[in-house]
């Protein structure tokens, strides 16, 4: 069964704090991984699309990478409007979007 | 730049009630999905619609349904409506039919009393 799991569920980190957020999967023909982030009450909003393994993209202060079983998003000294849930999704090969649980990240200034 | 417009934002009802929320996808974009959020739960896919015609069914409630008009607003609309269905709806837009990358509008708040 195609399945997408975030970890850790929620991280909190002092501002300048870089760390990493992951995401592993198993889908039969992987279609794309795509990174949003979603702040309270508001919808998500797009971040990255990866299609292969060892892409990387990158958006100020995050860079997404992949590998054939996961995805990490790097957040380099961030900040605290860096605040968010971040939600990572899959397109497998009936083109189905699978969407992971989200990691709550939490900058503390 | 234009995005996906939702109403209500926010929308009170009682049970057994119908309810209707409203989509206006970015210009031309062709496909519009509908996802139910929970409090602290990932978006649940529950209908997609490609140039007018249904494209994908997830988890919608046969209570509900849903359509896509001549102009590309979406309607989903909700019948007998149950505390479970308390709920952030949100719309989402694309300009290619299989791609992930959605562009969500900001959301309607259904409180179900």
């Amino acid at each position: 069964e195609d399945q997408v799991t975030q970890s850790p569920e929620a991280l909190r980190l002092q501002e300048g704090e870089s760390s990493s957020l992951n995401c592993s999967y198993t889908v039969s023909g992987l279609r794309g991984l795509f990174w949003y982030r979603q702040d309270p009450g508001k919808g998500p909003e797009f971040l990255f699309t990866l299609y292969s393994a060892g892409e990387e993209k990158e958006k100020e202060r995050l860079k997404a990478t992949l590998t054939k079983k996961e995805s990490f998003l790097h957040i380099t000294a961030p900040k605290p409007e860096d605040s968010a849930t971040y939600l990572c999704a899959v397109k497998d090969s009936n083109y189905q979007l699978i969407w992971g649980a989200g990691t709550k990240l939490i900058i503390k200034p | 730049a234009a995005g996906v417009i939702q109403s209500p934002r926010h929308l009170i009802k009682e049970k057994r009630e119908t309810a209707t929320l409203k989509c206006y996808p970015i210009p031309r974009h062709d496909t519009v999905y509908w996802y139910q959020q929970g409090p602290g739960q990932d978006p649940q896919f529950l209908i997609s619609f490609y140039e007018k015609m249904q494209s994908d069914k997830g988890s919608i409630p046969d209570r509900f349904s849903a359509q896509q008009f001549s102009d590309y607003h979406s309607e989903l609309n909700m019948s007998s409506l149950e505390l479970g269905d308390s709920a952030l709806y949100f719309c989402a837009s694309s300009p290619t039919e299989n791609t992930g990358e959605l562009f969500f509008g900001e959301g309607s708040r259904l409180t179900v009393l």
